[in-house]
């Protein structure tokens, strides 16, 4: 089954303390991306990423790294999270051919206390 | 980034009745796709537009791309209650390199 899967579902951590929220796809696609979504706000990008080894700011980066060391995996680093890190994050991947629509996995609700 | 301008913000309808909304930009857009995300999961494709003009449905969804290219509509005929979550636009433009999002249109039907 064609999916994007992110891990983990729910996460809650104290400020500071490192963490990663893993994503891979199993549909080949060379267009990866991680969302934030906030009440009122809807998605924003955080970072995306148009192939391996190559990734890109969105449009609220900071405070974030990622990675995309092969094609199936593109991670999401929070080295030093903050309480406005509170969030609900989308990963979701994307074929560059044609552009087909974009495939989200299922959310990792994420509390920085 | 730009955000779509996505209307209206929520709905409150009646089961059975039609549903309509719709988003704008003031930016052209060479795909549009319409999402429903139900509590706690992640958003699910309903329907996608590739052309100016197109009409495509998928049961009782249809949605339309603007001829204008800078906008698209949904509407959901005959509601009923698992047609209950928040319905948002998203747009990709020919630079093809990001998606652009609606703020979501939030719906309750009510039995």
């Amino acid at each position: 089954e064609a999916q994007v899967t992110q891990n983990p579902r729910y996460l809650i951590t104290v400020t500071g303390k490192k963490l990663t929220v893993t994503c891979s796809q199993n549909m080949n696609h060379e267009y990866m991306s991680w969302y934030r979504q906030d009440p009122g706000l809807g998605l924003r990008q955080i970072y995306y990423s148009m192939n391996v080894e190559v990734t890109d700011k969105g449009d609220v980066p900071e405070g974030y790294k990622v990675s995309r060391k092969e094609k199936r995996n593109f991670p999401l680093i929070l080295e030093s999270p903050s309480p406005n890190q509170t969030s609900l994050y989308f990963c979701a991947s994307s074929s560059r051919d044609g552009w087909s629509p974009l495939h989200f996995g299922n959310g990792t609700r994420l509390t920085v206390t | 980034g730009q955000q779509l301008n996505q209307s209206p913000q929520s709905m409150f309808i009646q089961e059975g009745e039609d549903v309509s909304m719709n988003c704008t930009s003031s930016s052209i857009f060479n795909t549009w796709l319409w999402y429903k995300q139900e509590p706690g999961e992640g958003p699910v494709l309903l329907i996608a537009l590739y052309k100016a003009g197109e009409l495509t449905s998928n049961g009782r969804l249809t949605a339309q791309f603007g001829i204008t290219r800078k906008d698209s509509f949904l509407n959901i005929s005959a509601s009923i209650p698992s047609d209950v979550g928040i319905y948002f636009c998203a747009g990709l433009r020919d630079t093809g390199n990001q998606f652009y999002f609606g703020t979501g249109t939030s719906l309750t039907v009510i039995p």
